[in-house]
C-alpha cells in the first residue's frame, strides 16, 4: 500500500538549536512529497515540495527537507528553531492526484 | 477575504440528525477535497472532485456524500451524523493544470455530534 509515515508524535527542542521532523514514504515510481505546518485553530499552510531535481528543497519559514531515494525518506530540517515554529507538521505524499497525510508531529520548541 | 471558505465554523449537532458543511473557493481551482482531521491519525481523504462533473470516494466516505455545484463549492453531508463523526473537517483545492498538486486549505469546519 503506498503510504507515508511519522515515526515521532512529538519533537521537543530548544530554541536556537537544529530541529528535525521524520517522514519516511512508501510509494511506487517517483514520489512528490510535501510538508504542511498547522498552527492553532488553523488549516494547513504548505512549507515546500520536492518534485525532482536537487534532493534539498528551501521551503517558507526558513525550513528545508532532504530527500533520500535510498532510505525512502523526507526529512523536514531547519537549522535553528524559533519559538514561533511550535505547531503540527505534516508530510504527505501525491497518490493518484490526491495526497495521502501522514499521522502529523508536534513541534515543540522552548525558550 | 479567505481563498477557501468554509462554513459552519463550529456545529453541535445530536446523533441522527442531517448536517452540511460548505465549501467555496475564489482560487479558481478545478480540484477540491474533503478531508477529515483526527488526533494521532493525520488528515484522511473523505471525497475528492477533480471538476464539475467528477466525484470520487477517498478512504473513509462510509456515512458521508457530497456534491460539487459549481467549479467553485464542493459541499459535504453526513446523512444521518453519529458521534464517531466528530472530527475536525477540512476542505481543500488543487490546481490540476499544476502538476505538484499543491493543496490551499480553509480554516476547517469543528463538527461536535452529541
Amino acid at each position: 500500500a503506498q503510504s507515508v509515515a511519522q515515526p515521532e508524535d512529538q519533537v521537543n527542542v530548544a530554541e536556537g538549536n537544529p530541529l528535525t521532523v521524520k517522514c519516511t514514504y512508501s510509494v511506487s515510481g517517483n514520489p512528490y512529497l510535501f510538508w504542511y505546518v498547522q498552527y492553532p485553530n488553523r488549516g494547513l499552510q504548505f512549507l515546500l515540495k520536492y518534485i525532482t531535481g536537487d534532493n534539498l528543497v528551501k521551503g517558507s519559514y526558513g525550513f528545508e527537507a532532504e530527500f533520500n531515494k535510498s532510505q525512502t525518506s523526507f526529512h523536514l530540517k531547519k537549522p535553528s528553531a524559533l519559538v514561533s515554529d511550535s505547531a503540527l507538521y505534516f508530510c504527505a505524499v501525491r497518490v493518484g492526484g490526491k495526497l495521502i497525510f501522514g499521522q502529523g508531529t508536534e513541534l515543540s520548541v522552548k525558550p | 477575504d479567505a481563498d477557501v471558505t468554509q462554513t459552519p465554523r463550529n456545529r453541535i449537532t445530536k446523533t441522527g440528525k442531517r448536517i452540511m458543511l460548505e465549501c467555496s473557493q475564489t482560487k479558481g481551482h478545478d480540484r477540491m477535497y474533503w478531508y477529515r482531521q483526527d488526533p494521532g491519525l493525520g488528515l484522511r481523504l473523505i471525497y475528492y472532485s477533480f471538476d464539475v462533473k467528477d466525484i470520487n470516494k477517498g478512504e473513509i466516505s462510509d456515512g458521508y456524500s457530497v456534491s460539487r455545484q459549481a467549479q467553485a463549492k464542493f459541499s459535504l453531508s453526513l446523512e444521518s451524523a453519529i458521534p464517531n463523526q466528530t472530527a475536525l473537517y477540512f476542505c481543500a483545492t488543487s490546481d490540476g493544470r499544476n502538476g505538484a498538486n499543491v493543496l490551499t486549505f480553509g480554516a476547517g469546519s469543528r463538527l461536535t455530534v452529541l
